[in-house]
This record gives C-alpha cells, sequence and structure tokens, in this order.
C-alpha cells in the first residue's frame, strides 16, 4: 500500500520565518508532487520533480523553493513566510509516466 | 477559459438516487482523465481513471467525449458514504502542468 507522510498536520509561523514542509513516500516513485488548495481555487501545483536533484516550476511557484536530494524525500521551502501563504498543503507521488497521484494527509499550515 | 471546469455544487440529494456531475476541458490534446474524490479535510484520493470507451466500477460509471470536450461521472444508488467532493482531472501532452485538477462538485447525499 502506498503510504506518503508529511510532517506535520498542522502548523502555525510567524510572518518571516523561513518554514520547511517535508514529505516522505515508500514507493519508489519517481515523481513527487507540492500542491497548495484554497477555498474556492481548487488544488495549485506549487512545483514538482521527476528525478533526485531535479525541480520544475507549476503553476505558482512565486515564495517558495523546494529540494530533492533523495527520491523518497521532497521538501517544501517558504523562504520568508507571509500571510497570504496560510493554506492547506498537500504533497503527492506518482510512477514513471503521467498517472495516479498519491496524496499525503496534507499540512494546514498557517501564517500570522 | 479555465483548463477544467465543474459545477461547483453543492448537489443535495436522497439515499438511492442517481446523480451525475459533467465536467469540461479545454485543451483538445488532452491525454488522460480521472476522477478522484475528496472527503472533507482529507486528502484527494484516485475514484477511477476515464477511458474513451469509457468504464464501470460497480455503482459508478465513466464517460469521456472527446468532440464536446467532456467527461462524466454517473453514481447510481447513491448512499451516504458518497458524500464528498469530487475532481475532475486531465493530463496536458506538454507545458508545465502535468496534472490539472478540477475545483471540484460537492456532493451530499441525504438521508
Amino acid at each position: 500500500d502506498v503510504k506518503v507522510t508529511q510532517s506535520s498536520r498542522y502548523l502555525v509561523k510567524r510572518t518571516g520565518e523561513k518554514v520547511f514542509l517535508e514529505c516522505v513516500q515508500d514507493m519508489d516513485h519517481e515523481n513527487m508532487f507540492w500542491y497548495r488548495q484554497d477555498p474556492g481555487l481548487g488544488l495549485r501545483l506549487i512545483y514538482f520533480s521527476y528525478d533526485v536533484k531535479m525541480k520544475e516550476k507549476g503553476d505558482i511557484p512565486e515564495g517558495y523553493s523546494v529540494s530533492r536530494e533523495k527520491k523518497e524525500r521532497f521538501s517544501l521551502i517558504l523562504e520568508s513566510a507571509s500571510t497570504n501563504q496560510t493554506s492547506m498543503y498537500l504533497c503527492a507521488s506518482s510512477g514513471t509516466g503521467i498517472n495516479e497521484q498519491y496524496f499525503g494527509p496534507g499540512t494546514r499550515l498557517t501564517v500570522t | 477559459r479555465k483548463e477544467v471546469e465543474q459545477d461547483p455544487g453543492p448537489f443535495n440529494v436522497p439515499e438511492g438516487a442517481t446523480v451525475a456531475f459533467n465536467c469540461t476541458y479545454s485543451n483538445s490534446a488532452s491525454q488522460s482523465f480521472f476522477w478522484y474524490r475528496q472527503d472533507c479535510r482529507k486528502e484527494p484520493k484516485l475514484l477511477m481513471s476515464v477511458y474513451s470507451s469509457g468504464n464501470e466500477d460497480g455503482r459508478f460509471t465513466a464517460q469521456l467525449n472527446r468532440a464536446s470536450q467532456y467527461i462524466s461521472l454517473l453514481i447510481r444508488d447513491s448512499k451516504l458514504s458518497d458524500s464528498a467532493t469530487y475532481l475532475c482531472v486531465v493530463t496536458l501532452p506538454s507545458g508545465n502542468t502535468p496534472l490539472v485538477f478540477g475545483k471540484g462538485t460537492r456532493l451530499s447525499v441525504i438521508a
């Protein structure tokens, strides 16, 4: 059974803090993704990665960076958190090709 | 025009009813199509893929109409446990977004 885990379910940070969101998958998947989900806006892709040390910008990369040093781990970094980055962050992974994505449980981040 | 459009609902239906959702997509070169289900405060999970010939899984039937660029999901004999948000998902042949998610259609099945 595929498992995608995220480091925190809930996180509260202050404006200007550096924030790390970690995602780990246990199925040896090549592809990993970071989304944010907001009411009325749906799921929006921030960054994704097709391989270790590779990254691609999604639709809304501004204010975020990512790191993929190991195949199973994909980190999302908010260099200087802002209140408009308060959101639900979802990590996902998938195997080779564009097919089913498995999502982690999400991290609800609040920036005050 | 948005790439994937869905009626947000909510669709409020009684138990046992049949309900159908449509989703339209704008890119005629879209290749693969899926329906995901998202329960309240949970992550999305794949419900079913949508094939050109249509496919059925128990009470759920998915159809693809390439000419009109829409996909549909039909739920028969609705159960209370079907209450969720249903996300339409389309893959694009190129570009920087591998999967495009619709905003979802909310279904509430009422006893």
